[in-house]
């Protein structure tokens, strides 16, 4: 039972560089997400992807690209890093948009530090 | 817009005394609420969620919570604290779409002996 698989777990960057945070999930969901945790912050919401195709903004979009590859592949595209980017990301998916009531499965978090 | 507010950022409670989070949120229609928990270094688990009928929800690992629509509240307790529950909690409410979880910043229970 794999779940929601996040990959790299941890991830050093200079300032300026990119990278693609991956997220997979093998549960047939249609919603994924991409959220951020910081200290005393909770857990934010830079975006999401009801469904194959499409994809919106959260709460914190600013210097984050999003693709939904397919319906298990869901990245997270740094394309210029920055200290203020450091954070824990973590992907999560719920089986239907505007189902209220069904709650979300996360992976383990991909810890990014940014120098 | 959807809001939750967890009040105590760190607690700290006794092996085998009763704990109780508090958790409040903004939200004009019937909410959809969730609490998660989260260990060192791991991802978020789902510990129980309410959306409809009996306001007294039980979940896993002997945790249950109360949904209080008068207070605008969904208060996370448990009867006997284990040292394996020390943990951050996070209490979450689905947006008015539906379409994700609004989290609280989250409260860090700590257990002592």
């Amino acid at each position: 039972n794999a779940g929601v698989t996040q990959t790299p777990k941890f991830q050093v960057l200079k300032t300026g560089q990119s990278m693609t945070l991956q997220c997979a999930q093998d549960m047939n969901h249609n919603s994924m997400y991409w959220y951020r945790q910081d200290p005393g912050m909770g857990l934010r919401l830079i975006y999401y992807s009801a469904s194959e195709g499409t994809t919106d903004k959260g709460e914190v979009p600013n210097g984050y690209n999003v693709s939904r590859l397919n319906k298990r592949e869901f990245s997270l595209r740094l394309e210029s890093a920055a200290p203020s980017q450091t954070s824990v990301y973590f992907c999560a998916s719920r089986r239907n948009p505007g189902d209220g009531n069904t709650e979300a499965f996360f992976g383990q978090g991909t810890r990014l530090t940014v120098v | 817009a959807q809001s939750v507010t967890q009040p105590d950022i760190h607690i700290t409670v006794s092996e085998g005394a009763s704990l109780e989070l508090r958790c409040n949120y903004s939200y004009g229609a019937t909410p959809y609420l969730f609490w998660y928990v989260q260990s060192p270094g791991q991802g978020l688990q789902l510990l129980l969620k309410y959306f409809s009928g009996d306001t007294l929800v039980q979940g896993i690992k002997g945790f249950e919570a109360e949904f209080k629509r008068s207070q605008s509240s969904f208060n996370l307790r448990k009867p006997s604290v284990h040292w394996s529950d020390a943990a951050e909690y996070f209490c979450a409410v689905a947006n008015q779409a539906g379409t994700a979880l609004i989290f609280g910043k989250g409260t860090t229970l700590s257990v002592s002996s």
